[in-house]
């Protein structure tokens, strides 16, 4: 079945770059979509069609993809962006979609 | 505003069946796909599958096809996840969410998810 691969975890200092990857084979034809989820909360879309922000998420996050990777951008990063950051997609087929096993940010 | 609103969190025991529900407003009920996910304790996110509420169109992910039941009831907007019998790794929370269609060249896509509900934690025990 079709998979996509993040790193676990990421820890940057305050104000640095975290730049978070994930990694599928039908990238270069499917969208990616990221979601940020707090401890406790439901998910909160971040990126959507690789990389268009909907309302309300800071310009410091942004999303790109180059070949088999999307990648979730924060400038600047700061404490209150810590949380599991997972990418979405679908297969080749386009029928069944995935979430890569998420990335815990730290920041500090 | 859109809003998928969740039942409550459910107590169960192994064996018992169960149907959790997620109720969708503020948006036109039978235009978007919706959507289940697992997240069991300390883990990541599961698609687990998708329904079109206009015609109820489903798709299952490998995983959980023949475990639970994925329906639909347009005239009442709702969604709904069922077990016919529960087991104890069946504890977890579970999400219903709304997938946003995209379009290109005059051809719509399904989408990835644009809003969530709130979560129903299901706890399965003897």
């Amino acid at each position: 079945s079709y998979e996509l691969t993040q790193p676990p975890s990421l820890s940057v200092s305050p104000g640095q770059t975290a730049r978070i990857t994930c990694s599928g084979d039908a990238l270069p034809k499917k969208y990616a979509y990221w979601y940020r989820q707090k401890s406790d909360q439901a998910p909160v879309l971040v990126i959507y069609e690789d990389s268009k922000r909907p309302s309300g998420i800071p310009e410091r996050v942004s999303g790109s993809t180059s070949g088999t990777m999307a990648t979730l951008t924060i400038s600047g990063a700061q404490v209150e962006d810590e949380a599991d950051y997972y990418c979405y997609s679908t297969d080749s087929s386009g029928y069944h979609w995935v979430f890569g096993g998420g990335t815990k940010l730290t920041v500090l | 505003e859109v809003q998928l609103v969740q039942s409550g969190p459910e107590v169960k025991k192994p064996g018992e069946s169960l149907k959790i529900s997620c109720k969708g407003s503020g948006y036109s009920f039978t235009n978007y796909w919706i959507g289940w996910v697992r997240q069991m304790p300390g883990k990541g996110l599961e698609w687990m599958g998708i329904i079109h509420p206009s015609d109820s169109d489903t798709r299952y992910s490998p995983s959980f096809q023949g475990q639970v039941t994925v329906s639909a009831d347009k005239s009442i907007s709702t969604a709904y996840l069922q077990w016919s019998s529960l087991k104890a790794s069946d504890t977890a929370m579970y999400y219903c969410a709304r997938h946003a269609p995209y379009c290109s060249d005059d051809i719509c896509y399904t989408g990835g998810i644009d809003y969530w509900g709130q979560g129903t934690l299901v706890t399965v025990s003897s």
